[in-house]
Formats: structure tokens, C-alpha cells, sequence
């Protein structure tokens, strides 16, 4: 059966400290996106990584994809207070059509 | 705003009820998807349609649960005989080919009392 984990589900940090988000899945895949999601909102995008190798960037969040490990993280630095939000990574696999398969999600609480 | 848009965002409706959302993706794109998220989870994917073939359905949709996209534009999901079970926000996502970005929709958010 098809698994995308992330790890760790929940997680309270202080600002301006550093942390990383891990995403493992469980089948062969070079694509796979990071979305925010806000309590009682929808997805926003935040990373498309389609290769082995990619590496994003934008402000205090970094994203990188490694497929032979079929691992992807997210990397914060120096957080701040508006991180604060559930992240998941979604992979994008075949299985007679495309689909996305959805991370179990990592609520982030970044402590004033 | 040429973004996915879903109608209405929040209903609620008594247990038996039956209702009807409505998804109109970005208007180039001949992929729909629909997903069904409840609290504290990831989305799951439900259904999925290229123009107005419906091509792959989840055994998470029960036959209570009915998606058309009859002219290959907008969509509809409708639940009968809805049950608590079935809170939960149900998102619509669009893409332009298969394995190619998607875009997500505001979500309805359906609450069953």
C-alpha cells in the first residue's frame, strides 16, 4: 500500500530557531509538492519539485527532493510567528491515472 | 480571478439529507479531481476527470456519492442520504494534463448534524 509519512506531525518551535520537516514515500515518484494550509482553508501551493535533486527556495522556507531515498524535506529558518500553519507534501504518482497522494501533515506552532 | 472556485464554501444539512457542490475549475485545464479532507487529516483522493469522462473513482466513494462533469467544464459532487460520517471539507483541484500541477479549489466544508 501506497505510504507518504511525514514527520514530525506536530511541532512547536521558537522564532528565529532552524528545523526540518521530513516527507517519505513509499513508491517510485519525481514529483512532489509542499502546500500550507491555515485552519478552515484551503491548499496554497508552496514548492513543485520534479526531479531528482530539485531544490527550492522562497523567504524562510527551502524544499529539496531526493528520489532514490524517496525522501523530501522542508527546511525552515529563523521562523516566525506567520509560519504557523499545517504543512504537507503530496506525491504525485501513477496508478492508471495521476493522482495525489497527501502526507499525514505537520502542524507547525511557532512560539512568540 | 481565473483560480479553481467552489460553491457554496460551508453548508450544513440534517443527517438524510441529500446535497449537491459545485466545482468550476480554471478554464483551460481538462483535468478535475475532488478530495475529501477531514479534520486533522490529509486530503483523499475521491474521483477524478479528464473532460467529462470520469476515469477513476476511490473506493472511499460509496455509492451515496455521485460526480458528473457533463459538458467537460464544471463539476458536481452530490451525496445522498448524507451521514454524520460525512463532515468533512471536500476540495476540487484542476490541471491542465495528467502528472502536472494541481490547483485547488477554496473547499466546501460540509457539516452533517
Amino acid at each position: 500500500e501506497l505510504k507518504v509519512e511525514q514527520n514530525p506531525l506536530f511541532l512547536s518551535m521558537q522564532e528565529g530557531k532552524n528545523y526540518t520537516i521530513y516527507c517519505n514515500y513509499s513508491t517510485t515518484s519525481d514529483r512532489l509538492y509542499w502546500y500550507r494550509q491555515d485552519p478552515g482553508k484551503s491548499l496554497e501551493s508552496l514548492f513543485v519539485l520534479l526531479s531528482n535533486g530539485a531544490v527550492k527556495q522562497e523567504g524562510r522556507l527551502m524544499a529539496s527532493l531526493d528520489t532514490k531515498a524517496r525522501l523530501s524535506t522542508l527546511h525552515i529558518t529563523a521562523a516566525v510567528h506567520d509560519l504557523s500553519a499545517t504543512y504537507f507534501c503530496a506525491v504525485d504518482i501513477w496508478s492508471g491515472t495521476y493522482k495525489y497522494i497527501f502526507g499525514t501533515g505537520t502542524r507547525l506552532k511557532v512560539l512568540a | 480571478d481565473t483560480g479553481v472556485s467552489q460553491d457554496p464554501r460551508h453548508k450544513i444539512t440534517k443527517r438524510g439529507q441529500n446535497v449537491t457542490f459545485r466545482c468550476d475549475p480554471i478554464s483551460e485545464h481538462n483535468r478535475l479531481y475532488w478530495y475529501r479532507q477531514t479534520l486533522g487529516q490529509g486530503p483523499e483522493f475521491l474521483t477524478y476527470f479528464q473532460n467529462e469522462a470520469q476515469l477513476e473513482k476511490s473506493r472511499l466513494l460509496s455509492d451515496r456519492f455521485s460526480a458528473e462533469r457533463p459538458k467537460g467544464s464544471f463539476s458536481t459532487l452530490e451525496i445522498q442520504r448524507t451521514e454524520q460520517g460525512d463532515s468533512a471539507m471536500y476540495l476540487c483541484a484542476s490541471s491542465l494534463v495528467g502528472g502536472s500541477e494541481q490547483f485547488f479549489g477554496p473547499g466546501t466544508r460540509l457539516t452533517v448534524l
